[in-house]
């Protein structure tokens, strides 16, 4: 299996821009998680789905962020519009559907807004 | 409330030496407890659980944790350290009721030759 697969790897934008950030979890993984990392805040979760369905989005920081899953294959993290202090890597993990089962992270989209 | 403690910002061991990172938590129910390690530009990776059963898990690379239940901690524990275990190491917690994994701030890990 390739992992979980995130693109693109970096991304920089200016402020104002939409920015979207995509990711493709294990097959057969039917919860997904999108991570904020940053120095300042450490790990953050912003939002996580199980079985394509938002269970808790209690972590997105603002309106601007948005996160979708259409199918068990694709997420999407949107931001819009960006923001500086949105700069940070922003990683996406999966996990099977029991609850002592490990999350497996991409290698994460690195976003500096300008 | 869920809640994950790791004291040390960063640990510093000569190579060869045994190694020791640390994590309390704070769960309402039974713990599942994790530790990740993350390598510079890379995603984290999961190195052990503990679930249920023997309080001393054995994980990836040499690393083994001992869950403690009175002292609510698991440990990291390695034998004898290697200069290529230098990463930032990260505990987490989920109670039995959520999805939900609990993170610490995180350990940087620094092995000296």
């Amino acid at each position: 299996d390739a992992g979980v697969i995130q693109s693109p790897r970096h991304e920089v934008t200016e402020m104002g821009q939409e920015v979207t950030l995509r990711c493709k979890p294990i097959s057969g993984h039917n919860s997904l998680f999108w991570y904020r990392q940053t120095m300042m805040r450490g790990l953050e979760l912003l939002i996580y789905f199980n079985n394509n369905v938002p269970i808790d989005d209690s972590g997105m920081p603002e309106d601007r962020f948005s996160a979708k899953m259409p199918n068990a294959s694709f997420s999407t993290l949107k931001i819009q519009p960006s923001e500086p202090r949105d700069s940070a890597v922003y990683f996406c993990a999966s996990s099977s559907g029991l609850r002592n089962n490990e999350q497996f992270f991409g290698p994460g989209t690195r976003l500096t807004v300008l | 409330a869920q809640s994950v403690a790791q004291p040390e910002d960063q640990v510093n061991v000569a190579e060869g030496n045994p190694l020791t990172v640390k994590c309390t938590y704070s769960v309402s129910g039974n713990p599942y407890l994790f530790w990740y390690v993350q390598y510079p530009n890379r995603g984290l990776q999961f190195l052990l659980k503990y679930i249920t059963g023997d309080n001393l898990v054995k994980g990836s690379y040499g690393f083994e944790a001992e869950f403690n239940k009175s002292q609510t901690s698991f440990h990291l524990k390695k034998p004898s350290a290697l200069v290529s275990d230098s990463a930032l190491y990260f505990c987490a917690v989920r109670d039995g009721s959520n999805y939900q994994l609990i993170w610490g701030a995180g350990t940087k890990l620094i092995i000296k030759p």
